[in-house]
């Protein structure tokens, strides 16, 4: 079946490092890929999407692009902030129902140190 | 534009109780969702409902657990018996319909088992 794969954190950063959080999926068909984030008590927020392969999202300095040939979506920013600590979560949109169910990842979360 | 809204944020119970939560969409959005996430782990489908048709319920969804969304407007999730195992965060999302369409997640709602 279809899945996710995150890497394990918590990733631990200084303010103004590079970042990258790595995701693999499993798919049949071609699925749209996301990131989401959620702070501390709060809900997912979509962070950035991408719907078919090569297309590349964006968001707040975020990036991530659809590499179907190595089925991947890394999430990457050129300079974190503290404020981008959170957990972030890959998710895949299976939609053989149908419909978008979403099969995510375990999360990472991250941390950013002043 | 309000988005997801969900009822209570917290809920606390005893064992055996019955509990019920509520979640009322984005206006526009036809596509409704529920997720469960446990601790340390990304959320998992549970149901999906087109209007006020639910037409997926995942196998994670006991015959204690029961959605509903009258006129297609709000859904309601209630869990009958509550068992420890069921102490989680639900997750409420919707979306317009469409396959490429994201989903836009509620705050949950963080149910604990006394």
């Amino acid at each position: 079946g279809n899945s996710v794969t995150q890497m394990e954190g918590p990733v631990t950063l200084s303010e103004e490092a590079f970042l990258t959080i790595n995701c693999t999926y499993t798919a049949t068909g071609y699925p749209s890929l996301f990131w989401y984030v959620q702070y501390p008590g709060e809900g997912l927020q979509l962070l950035l999407k991408a719907t078919k392969a090569d297309d590349k999202g964006s968001n707040k300095g975020f990036e991530a692009t659809y590499r179907k040939e190595t089925t991947s979506f890394h999430l990457e920013k050129g300079s974190v902030q503290v404020s981008d600590s959170a957990v972030y979560f890959c998710a895949l949109s299976d939609s053989s129902g149908g419909y978008n169910k979403l099969i995510f990842g375990a999360g990472t979360r991250l941390a950013v140190h002043p | 534009d309000t988005g997801v809204s969900q009822n209570p944020r917290h809920k606390i119970t005893k064992r055996g109780q019955n509990v019920t939560f509520r979640c009322d969409p984005i206006s526009e959005h036809n596509r409704l969702y529920w997720y469960r996430q446990t601790l340390g782990q990304g959320p998992e489908f549970l149901t999906y409902f087109q209007n006020e048709a639910q037409l997926e319920k995942s196998r994670l969804l006991s015959d204690r657990f029961s959605a509903e969304r009258p006129k297609g407007s709000f859904s309601t999730l209630e869990i009958q018996r509550t068992e420890q195992g069921d102490s989680a965060m639900y997750l409420c999302a919707s979306s317009l319909e469409g396959e490429r369409q994201p989903q836009h997640f509620g705050d949950g709602t963080r149910l604990s088992i006394l």
